[in-house]
């Protein structure tokens, strides 16, 4: 079946560091990658999302590019910021053919923590 | 808008008591989903609405049960809680474009 792993957490970092969490997928088929981001005691909130492949999304200075070569969706910053502290969720939607249903798969999450 | 609003925020039950987590969203979208999420292992998917009048099992459906109300409303009850049960849920609601939306939560905890 579809999975997604990222690395482990947490991540902890200064304030003006350059992010990467890294994320890898298994899929069949051709999904669309996404990351979310769970702010301390929120629900989840769609940070960036990719299609297909070599696109990029971006949203808040966060950056991910789909990469199919080497099935990953990495997410990037170039200078964070103690307010970037939360969960990361990387996740894919795929079709499931018996189904015919599009549902996410969800990795573990990544803990970030921005020190000032 | 709302977006998507889950009630209770917080419950604490006794191992065998019952009850029904509420779900409603206001975005007219036709899927809505439940989620369990414990720590370190993302989140799981326990049952789906692709439509209204439709329910199908998602990855850890047991000890659950789902009514999709109408298009709006989609709630999860627990018939007996068990201590395993424990976790924070999510509802969820998605149109075509794939992305889906999440509520607050709720935190449960089956002592």
């Amino acid at each position: 079946g579809d999975s997604v792993t990222q690395m482990e957490g947490p991540v902890t970092l200064s304030e003006e560091a350059f992010l990467t969490i890294n994320c890898t997928y298994t899929a069949t088929g051709y999904p669309s990658l996404f990351w979310y981001v769970q702010y301390p005691g929120e629900g989840l909130q769609l940070l960036l999302k990719a299609t297909k492949a070599d696109d990029k999304g971006s949203n808040k200075g966060f950056e991910a590019t789909y990469r199919k070569e080497t099935t990953s969706f990495h997410l990037e910053k170039g200078s964070v910021q103690v307010s970037d502290s939360a969960v990361y969720f990387c996740a894919l939607s795929a079709l499931d053919m018996d189904t015919g249903r599009r549902a996410l798969t969800f990795g573990s999450g990544t803990r970030l923590q921005v020190q000032p | 808008n709302a977006g998507v609003t889950q009630t209770p925020k917080f419950q604490v039950l006794k191992t065998g008591q019952s009850m029904t987590l509420q779900c409603a969203q206001d975005m007219n979208h036709n899927s809505m989903y439940w989620y369990r999420q414990d720590p370190g292992m993302g989140l799981r998917l326990i049952y789906y609405s692709a439509s209204e009048g439709t329910t199908d099992k998602g990855e850890v459906p047991n000890g659950y049960n789902v009514s999709r109300l109408n298009k709006r409303e989609f709630s999860l009850r627990l018939e007996s809680a068990a201590p395993s049960q424990t976790s924070v849920y999510f509802c969820a609601s998605s149109e075509a474009s794939y992305e889906q939306f999440f509520g607050p939560g709720t935190r449960l905890t089956v002592l």
